[in-house]
């Protein structure tokens, strides 16, 4: 069983802070997935990392995939309250994300 | 948004009784899920199917059962519930783009057994 550890479990912060969320496993992944989830709703996709030591942004969020395709990290920058939610990551192996290994997710609170 | 609807969104039973989860999609996509999702353990994978009466386990499938006689329909069974299936469960499908494949999730249902 392929297994993906995210931390920290919760965080809890103050606007305008930033912070770094880390998704690590000692398998290795074709691909890295972010989800964000809301409340009462489906987990939502951020983005998808392929290659190793790849880097995306979207907007104020850094999705980082390490060299190895082990581990991830998401780093958001000036956090606002809109950002809370539960981030969850997600590996694929094989040549397609048809079958994900969720990690257990930070639950993100931003306070205003 | 990806056409995916659950149904019921939320459902309260008993213990030992039988419960039928629907999911349903508007696209014909061809891989359809089933998650479960509990604090502390992300989301697990139930069953999966990759076609009309193609389906296979997951990583969590002791207890549950799924069935799909047609592409836009996957029905999951639990037959006889117990205190640790309260959970919500989440539908997604699978959408190829590119050099991988997205998930797409439904609104998920909330299932409290007691």
């Amino acid at each position: 069983t392929q297994l993906l550890e995210q931390s920290p479990q919760f965080l809890s912060i103050q606007e305008g802070e930033n912070l770094t969320v880390y998704c690590n496993s000692s398998s290795v992944f074709s691909s890295l997935q972010w989800y964000r989830q809301e409340p009462g709703e489906g987990p939502v996709l951020l983005v998808t990392v392929v290659t190793g030591g790849e880097v995306k942004k979207l907007k104020r969020l850094t999705f980082q995939f390490g060299d190895a395709r082990k581990d991830s990290s998401l780093h958001i920058t000036a956090a606002q309250p809109g950002d809370t939610g539960l981030y969850l990551c997600a590996g694929a192996t094989g040549g397609s994300a048809r079958q994900l290994t969720f990690g257990s997710g930070t639950q993100l609170t931003v306070l205003p | 948004d990806a056409g995916i609807t659950q149904s019921p969104r939320h459902k309260v039973t008993e213990t030992g009784t039988p419960v039928t989860l629907r999911c349903h999609q508007t696209e014909n996509h061809r891989y359809m899920y089933w998650y479960r999702q509990d604090p502390g353990h992300g989301l697990r994978l139930i069953h999966y199917s990759y076609g009309v009466k193609d389906t296979d386990k997951g990583e969590v499938s002791d207890g549950y059962s799924v069935s799909r006689s047609k592409t836009e329909d996957f029905l999951l069974t639990l037959e006889s519930a117990t205190s640790s299936q309260t959970s919500v469960y989440f539908c997604a499908i699978s959408v190829s783009g590119g050099y991988t494949d997205t998930q797409y999730f439904g609104p998920g249902t909330r299932l409290t057994v007691l």
